[in-house]
């Protein structure tokens, strides 16, 4: 089975300023994918950056960037230059890529709450 | 292109009553998704559709919940009778295939009594 772990309930930053939002994983499976999501106050889930485990690349969006440390199992992302529009939750999520039952659906961490400060 | 649509956006009922959610996927996606959040945690897959064949129900609790998706578009999402416990934001996602990215409707808020 895929397990998330974000560790951090809550991360402040001020704006401007850049971020690192934690996220570890842990599958068996050779062939997956990781997400980051936000989730502002307003409930949707808007997809951010994505790695796949056999991009040597770690992946960039703008401001977002993802950590990749494979033999760590670890995702980070990085949000650089921090806006007052960044606060919400951010959720690390895994797909596995490849046959079984758990193909397509995404296993989501607990979540961490950003607040920007002005 | 429309996104993912869902009603009600909000919804109060008492327990041991009856609900039911609505999901229209953004068109041609075959693979259709419903999601569970309880508050302070990460979404949880309820059952997963491949146009209108079952995936994935594993982790559906089906002595109160059923879900359908009729034609392999629109899903509907029913609890009966719901707990306290089901007291949740139901996200329905949509993909064009399993392995593409998914995008999530705005969520039914359900809050039971």
């Amino acid at each position: 089975a895929q397990k998330i772990t974000q560790t951090q309930p809550g991360m402040f930053v001020q704006e401007k300023e850049a971020v690192t939002l934690d996220c570890t994983y842990d599958t068996s499976d050779q062939s997956y994918g990781l997400f980051w999501y936000k989730q502002p106050s307003s409930g949707e889930m808007i997809f951010l950056i994505y790695q796949g485990s056999y991009d040597e690349q770690n992946a960039t969006e703008g401001r977002y960037s993802l950590n990749f440390q494979k033999a760590r199992k670890s995702a980070n992302l990085v949000i650089s230059a921090s806006q007052l529009g960044d606060s919400a939750m951010y959720f690390c999520a895994m797909r596995l890529n490849a046959g079984g039952t758990s193909y397509g659906k995404l296993t989501f961490g607990q979540g961490t709450i950003l607040t920007v400060h002005p | 292109e429309a996104g993912v649509a869902q009603s009600p956006r909000y919804k109060i009922i008492e327990k041991r009553q009856s609900v039911a959610f609505w999901c229209n996927p953004i068109s041609g996606h075959a693979t259709l998704y419903w999601y569970q959040q309880i508050l302070g945690q990460g979404p949880k897959l309820l059952i997963q559709f491949q146009n209108n064949g079952v995936v994935d129900d594993s982790q559906l609790p089906k002595d109160r919940f059923s879900a359908e998706r009729l034609k392999g578009v629109d899903s509907t999402l029913k609890i009966q009778p719901a707990k306290l416990e089901d007291s949740a934001v139901y996200l329905c996602a949509s993909s064009l295939v399993s392995y593409t990215e998914q995008f999530f409707g705005p969520g039914t808020r359900l809050t039971v009594l």
